[in-house]
């Protein structure tokens, strides 16, 4: 149980053109979803938190407009990549956590297999 | 601000070997500790995990204790396997909260036979 997918797993893509990346929660309801982006050799970097039927929270640093982010449902969340770059080019991972049940356990996040995005 | 560093890697060891991969945090209060593998084309997944100081995490062989006096969270396993190679994540976070997860970069681990 508790597996998460992400699709696609590759794109390449020209520069200025948009692309989406999708985050699914196969076998259990995702409040919660995040979105992180990994470098070659550096560790993964929170991009946002998205909550369903909610405006995603971004962290600092991070362009709204530029990574748009929907969780419409609570097993589907988006990111989407608008007027992608070369300096965009990444490795893009999303989690999904259940509702949390206690404020005082840790809610597990599950991972997708991430997504390697490259803007020629 | 909160931040894991990890030792920088890669790991290459034979099968049978005793394996130590550090780690150490910087937080304000008292976070809870993770150590998350990811395998060959998969997402990562939760090894273990410590909540307070002096937990023991231990998961397929492999342990963590939380050391709040070092600010430390090592990883060790006393023997491995060519199935454990993978990369390996030291994270912290809050239990309060979002509970977002802070992750350090990663260590590459591969056994040879």
């Amino acid at each position: 149980g508790a597996v998460v997918s992400q699709h696609p797993s590759w794109v390449i893509c020209k520069s200025g053109t948009s692309v989406k990346i999708e985050c699914r929660s196969l076998d259990f309801q995702a409040t919660t979803m995040f979105w992180y982006r990994q470098f070659p050799k550096q560790s993964l970097m929170l991009m946002a938190t998205s909550n369903e039927g909610s405006k995603a929270t971004y962290e600092q640093g991070v362009e709204k407009d530029k990574f748009l982010i929907n969780h419409a449902s609570l097993t589907l969340s988006t990111l989407t990549v608008t007027s992608a770059h070369p300096e965009d080019s990444s490795f893009y991972i999303c989690s999904a956590r259940q509702l949390k049940t206690s404020g005082s356990s840790y809610n597990e996040q599950f991972f997708g297999p991430g997504t390697r995005l490259t803007v020629l | 601000g909160n931040s894991v560093t990890q030792m920088e890697g890669p790991v290459t060891l034979s099968e049978e070997a005793f394996l130590t991969i550090n780690c150490t945090y910087t937080a304000t209060g008292y976070p809870s500790l993770f150590w998350y593998v990811q395998y060959p084309g998969e997402g990562l997944q939760l090894l273990l995990k410590a909540t307070k100081a002096d937990d023991k995490g231990s998961n397929k062989g492999f342990e963590a204790t939380y050391r709040k006096e070092t600010t430390s969270f090592h990883l060790e396993k006393g023997s491995v396997q060519v199935s454990d190679s993978a990369v390996y994540f030291c994270a912290l976070t809050r239990i309060q909260g979002a509970q977002k997860l802070v992750f350090g970069q990663g260590t590459r681990l591969t056994i040879n036979p």
